[in-house]
């Protein structure tokens, strides 16, 4: 089935530790963004690239890095886990077409304690 | 600065009336604009999108939302509100390139009593 899948579905962190969060599409889209949602914040953009080999900083990047080695794959890596990072995360891709929109993945549940 | 704005937090309709969710936007280039349901423990759906054309767009399970550039507004609206509707809805606005990252609003969540 075409889309995104994220893993893992849910993670308990302890504070000060690594945490990759890997998501894959086979959309073949160009485009990939990693958002998190927190209760009355809605989704913030935490990383994005456009195409692969390229990467931008969204709007709250801190202790947050990404790589975008291929076309389908788009980690989210946590160097030194803190718990103002417990949050749901939300990875996205669109298509070279912007009218087509962004499509989302299921998310996953990160508690960093 | 580019923003959006879902002034209602929370809604509850009774099922059947109809529905009105509100949007309002601030962008500085012409918009794309998208409207997405989050149910409990999901993902994002698109619901409905607006890019040139015709204001009033059709989406899925019966939505359908206006284009206002005077009013900078994108609201949603449904006739009938059924109770599987219940959810969290978000108004989102991005740039017509492709590539560009949504901006999301804080969202509205919709209760539906029976």
């Amino acid at each position: 089935i075409a889309g995104i899948t994220q893993a893992p579905t849910s993670q308990i962190l302890a504070a000060g530790r690594r945490m990759t969060l890997r998501c894959t599409q086979d959309m073949r889209h160009n485009a990939m963004y990693w958002y998190r949602q927190d209760l009355g914040l809605g989704l913030r953009l935490i990383h994005y690239s456009n195409t692969a080999g390229t990467t931008g900083k969204g709007e709250v990047p801190d202790g947050y890095s990404v790589s975008r080695a291929n076309t389908d794959d788009f980690p989210l890596t946590l160097a030194s886990a803190v718990p103002s990072q417990t949050s749901v995360y939300f990875c996205a891709s669109s298509d070279s077409n912007a009218v087509v929109g962004q499509y989302f993945g299921p998310g996953t549940r990160l508690t960093v304690l | 600065a580019q923003s959006v704005t879902q002034p209602d937090i929370h809604i509850t309709v009774s099922e059947g009336a109809s529905l009105e969710l509100r949007c309002n936007y601030s962008y500085g280039a012409t918009p794309y604009l998208f409207w997405y349901v989050q149910s409990p423990g999901q993902g994002l759906q698109l619901l409905l999108k607006y890019f040139s054309g015709d204001t009033l767009v059709q989406g899925i399970k019966g939505f359908e939302a206006e284009f206002k550039r005077s009013q900078s507004s994108f609201n949603l609206r449904k006739p009938s509100v059924h109770w599987s509707d219940a959810a969290e809805y978000f108004c989102a606005v991005g740039a017509r390139q492709a590539g560009t990252a949504l901006i999301f609003g804080k969202g509205t969540t919709l209760s539906v009593s029976s």
